[in-house]
């Protein structure tokens, strides 16, 4: 299997645009998380999927992001609109089941300018 | 409030030296996870330890979870350049299972 998959790596984009990322979790798993990492902050979690189902999204910053998961095998975290605190290197990571390893993307940084 | 505590935040030291790094809480883990992350890339799991007072090994790096489960540490013997990255643990648990981190150790290891 080829890991987590993320899309884009890098996104540059301006204060106001709408940015979309990416997400292919590993096949089979049933578990798929969005984080965002930060020097201060650390790596928060924003919102956690089972089995497609959003269980728990109390980590989403405010209304400006939305996630979802139309299927087993792909996630979108969308940022409408974009603003500079908003960068950060962001994380999607799936896992088997609850409880167990979770597998990590490369991420993706962005840079809202 | 932050529920897993990781420290020291920073550590940097000379090849060949051992340390220790940190994670407690206030709150009975059932079980807790060890990540390491290196730049440019996504944490990877190093270890998962379970019951209270367990030690696991993993080469140089040796993993002890307190027997209360409310803390875990994670030592290292003879230190060298490879082993530099974060280090994070992490909890998954409470009423909706989400997999929760500390802040990390962010550990250098100079040749």
């Amino acid at each position: 299997d080829a890991g987590v998959i993320q899309s884009p790596r890098h996104e540059v984009t301006e204060m106001g645009q709408e940015v979309t990322l990416r997400c292919k979790p590993i096949s089979g798993h049933n578990s798929l998380f969005w984080y965002r990492q930060t020097m201060m902050r650390g790596l928060e979690l924003l919102i956690y999927f089972n089995n497609n189902v959003p269980i728990d999204d109390s980590g989403m910053p405010e209304d400006r992001f939305s996630a979802k998961m139309p299927n087993a095998s792909f996630s979108t975290l969308k940022i409408q609109p974009s603003e500079p605190r908003d960068s950060a290197v962001y994380f999607c990571a799936s896992s088997l089941l609850v409880h167990t390893e979770a597998f990590f993307g490369q991420g993706t940084r962005l840079t809202v300018v | 409030t932050q529920l897993l505590e990781q420290s020291p935040q920073f550590l940097s030291i000379q090849e060949g030296e051992n340390l220790t790094v940190y994670c407690n809480s206030s709150s009975v883990f059932s079980s807790l996870q060890w990540y390491r992350q290196e730049p440019g890339e996504g944490p990877v799991l190093l270890v998962t330890v379970v019951t209270g007072g367990e030690v696991k090994k993993l080469k140089r790096l040796t993993f002890q979870f307190g027997d209360a489960r409310k803390d875990s540490s994670l030592h290292i013997t003879a230190a060298q350049p490879g082993d530099t990255g974060l280090y994070l643990c992490a909890w998954s648990g409470g009423s909706n299972y989400k997999l929760t981190f500390g802040k990390g150790t962010l550990l250098t290891v100079n040749p």
